[in-house]
């Protein structure tokens, strides 16, 4: 059938509580990996990215995991806090090619 | 530096007029690409110009167009409007185009077709 609109999938995590975010990517030749965040009418702000030959990046309580075996990305954040409520976003790149994007996740922090 | 910067950040245009939206990237930055972003299909990619030629294109009708500057700044425009065109417009830059280097949005422009 048609689809009416994205139904986001959602996250509830609790002050402190760690997050866990995944992302199914499509193309398996993407050899980049952009996590965006997006707070409501804002545009995406680039958090973190990691390249094919890595299968784990951290930053600053951010941390990207990615499994090219089943074409997985997860977005780790640690000690969630109430200003990390927004839509996540994980974005792939094809060597020469655009970006392309998931859905999104929204991630709501409960105090 | 400054990041990516969208003018207008709003606009409310009428069915059948054009509109033009601009975008500069960040300082350096020489590919510049465009986004369409809408409750119901996500973000979804327009075009992407470097060094004012255009380098990627979505899967949009010819009434989207853009262009670039030599300065690397970059227009797009709409021309008939159509109520589904209403969105946020993203603008993003990168460094560079064809490889792996971090891409930057703008805040975006809302685009309200009445």
């Amino acid at each position: 059938g048609e689809s009416v609109g994205l139904h986001l999938p959602t996250l509830s995590v609790q002050e402190g509580d760690n997050s866990i975010i995944n992302c199914a990517y499509s193309n398996s030749a993407s050899d980049y990996f952009i996590w965006y965040k997006q707070e409501s009418g804002k545009g995406p702000q680039f958090i973190i990215d990691i390249r094919s030959n890595m299968d784990k990046r951290q930053g600053q309580r951010v941390t990207v995991l990615l499994n090219k075996t089943v074409k997985h990305l997860s977005l780790q954040i640690a000690a969630t806090q109430p200003g990390d409520s927004a839509v996540y976003f994980c974005a792939e790149n094809p060597p020469g090619n655009q970006f392309y994007f998931g859905t999104g996740t929204s991630l709501t922090v409960i105090p | 530096k400054a990041g990516v910067t969208q003018t207008p950040r709003y606009l409310i245009k009428t069915r059948g007029q054009q509109v033009t939206l601009s975008c500069s990237p960040i300082s350096g930055h020489r590919s510049v690409s465009w986004y369409q972003q809408t409750p119901g299909q996500g973000l979804q990619f327009l075009f992407e110009y470097f060094s004012e030629t255009q380098r990627n294109k979505g899967n949009f009708p010819g009434r989207f167009s853009g262009r670039q500057f030599s300065n690397s700044r970059s227009e797009m425009n709409v021309s008939t409007l159509e109520l589904g065109d209403s969105a946020l417009y993203l603008c993003a830059s990168s460094l560079v185009t064809g490889t792996a280097y971090e891409q930057y949005f703008g805040p975006g422009t809302r685009l309200t077709v009445t």
